[in-house]
């Protein structure tokens, strides 16, 4: 079990905006601030979102990240068949001393 | 942003000692903007971190491995890597490199290898 939690599936239609949340039940986890990744089926996974809200070069505004208390939050708008993945959070975790995870969310365009 | 290519045999037998070499082009492992990462993902399931190493030898181990993790720096190859001892069926996974941008606890994994499936069975 992952000590970030995040919903195992989520679910949109085309040009719907979608949310997927990371909890870390504690402030230390969500202080040293949260990263999401995107992963496709066979790839890599991707740096979508670093710094709770910052955007690489490349990664269109479509994705923006935010906090709030102890849990972070991802956020797709103008949803496309393309954006079908499993999408992770990841934040240092002051307790453990290392990096943690979310558990993954499988996002699904209807 | 660098390349990372990940390296090592893909069959280990239980017990015996897994070896994974990454090597990074288009920049140079001795950058102070960056530490290296090994992350793992069994099969069907979630990413796990490894540990972090950085190019002056400093590590960082998920406490849970710690016990079976050496992770070192090669600057004269461009080159990192892992052992992870004493492997069994659970530590068969697909193995990624990655490079940390940014300090250790505030850091993101900004390129990542395309990874490689490292199988535990005799």
């Amino acid at each position: 079990q992952s000590v970030l939690t995040q919903p195992p599936s989520a679910s949109g239609t085309p040009g719907q905006r979608v949310s997927i949340s990371c909890s870390g039940g504690s402030p230390n986890i969500i202080s040293n601030t949260v990263h999401w990744y995107r992963q496709l089926p066979g790839s890599a996974p991707k740096l979508l979102i670093y710094r709770n809200n910052q955007r690489p070069s490349g990664v269109p505004d479509r994705f923006s990240g935010s906090t709030a208390d102890t849990s972070a939050s991802l956020a797709i708008s103008g949803l496309r068949s393309e954006d079908e993945a499993v999408y992770y959070c990841a934040s240092w975790h002051d307790m453990v001393s290392g990096l943690v995870f979310g558990g993954g969310t499988k996002l699904t365009v209807l | 942003q660098v390349q990372l290519q990940e390296s090592g045999p893909g069959l280990v037998k239980p017990w015996e000692t897994l070896s994974l070499t990454c090597t990074v082009s288009g920049g140079s492992i001795s950058s102070s903007s960056y530490y290296w990462d090994w992350i793992r993902q069994p099969p069907g399931k979630g990413l796990e971190w490894i540990g972090s190493v950085y190019y002056t030898g400093s590590t960082y181990e998920n406490p849970t491995l710690k016990s079976r993790v050496t992770m070192s720096a090669d600057v004269s190859k461009n080159q990192f890597s892992l052992t992870l001892s004493s492997v069994t069926a659970a530590d068969t996974a697909v193995y990624f490199c990655a490079s940390k941008r940014g300090g250790i606890m505030t850091g993101y994994e900004e390129s990542w290898g395309q990874g490689m499936l490292v199988t535990v069975s005799s």
